[in-house]
């Protein structure tokens, strides 16, 4: 069975420094990985995904992500933090066959600070 | 805008009422998933079409639950004889590929 933990319910940062949100991943397969954002009363978007090409995958917004497998991990940085990145962030795994439906985890909260 | 698109976006009901929600998916995409989001949790999956066939439900999908995508196009989800917890954000997505499924904006149901 796939599941994801997100390692941090919240975590906040002061604008311009890193940004640092730890995902890890349990699959059975070769899994597909993804970052989405959620801002408040917006929809789920995607920021970034690894789907078995390179294992550093950069996204929008200056976001990237490093997909290690010996540490079955997917954490999301980004090197300096704005103000509009406050919102809440999930880390999805996704089966690597059938309906290819999503796991997501419980969510990092992120919060910058002025 | 082309996107995926949800209709109502909020919706009040009293326990016991039914209600449905409606999915109209990007054009193209032949994959259609519905997902449910508590407060303070991430989406979980309930439901899957491929076309107009339903794949795929979730346990969480109790007999009060039923979906549907005639035609493979828009899909409706109806709940019956709404409980007080099944208050929660019920998303709609759709994919063309394996990979990347591209969401609404949710519709938000408070049971009473």
């Amino acid at each position: 069975a796939q599941s994801v933990t997100q390692l941090d319910s919240h975590v906040s940062v002061s604008e311009g420094t890193p940004v640092l949100l730890r995902c890890n991943y349990s699959s059975s397969y070769s899994p597909s990985l993804f970052w989405y954002v959620q801002h408040p009363n917006k929809g789920l978007q995607l920021l970034l995904k690894y789907t078995s090409a390179a294992t550093l995958v950069k996204g929008i917004n200056g976001f990237e992500a490093e997909f290690k497998k010996s540490e079955t991990s997917f954490h999301l940085t980004k090197p300096s933090a704005h103000m509009s990145d406050a919102a809440e962030y999930f880390c999805v795994v996704s089966e690597g066959a059938g309906t290819y439906k999503y796991i997501f985890g419980t969510g990092t909260r992120l919060k910058v600070l002025a | 805008d082309t996107g995926v698109s949800q209709d109502p976006r909020h919706k009040i009901t009293k326990r016991g009422q039914n209600v449905t929600f409606r999915c109209d998916p990007i054009s193209e995409h032949n994959r259609l998933y519905w997902y449910r989001q508590t407060l303070g949790q991430g989406p979980e999956f309930l439901t899957y079409f491929q076309n107009e066939a339903q794949l795929e439900k979730s346990r969480l999908l109790s007999d009060r639950f039923s979906a549907e995508r005639p035609k493979g196009s828009f899909s409706t989800l109806e709940i019956q004889r709404t409980e007080q917890g099944d208050s929660a954000m019920y998303l709609c997505a759709s994919s063309s590929t394996t990979y990347e499924q591209y969401f609404g904006p949710g519709t938000r149901l408070t049971v009473t």
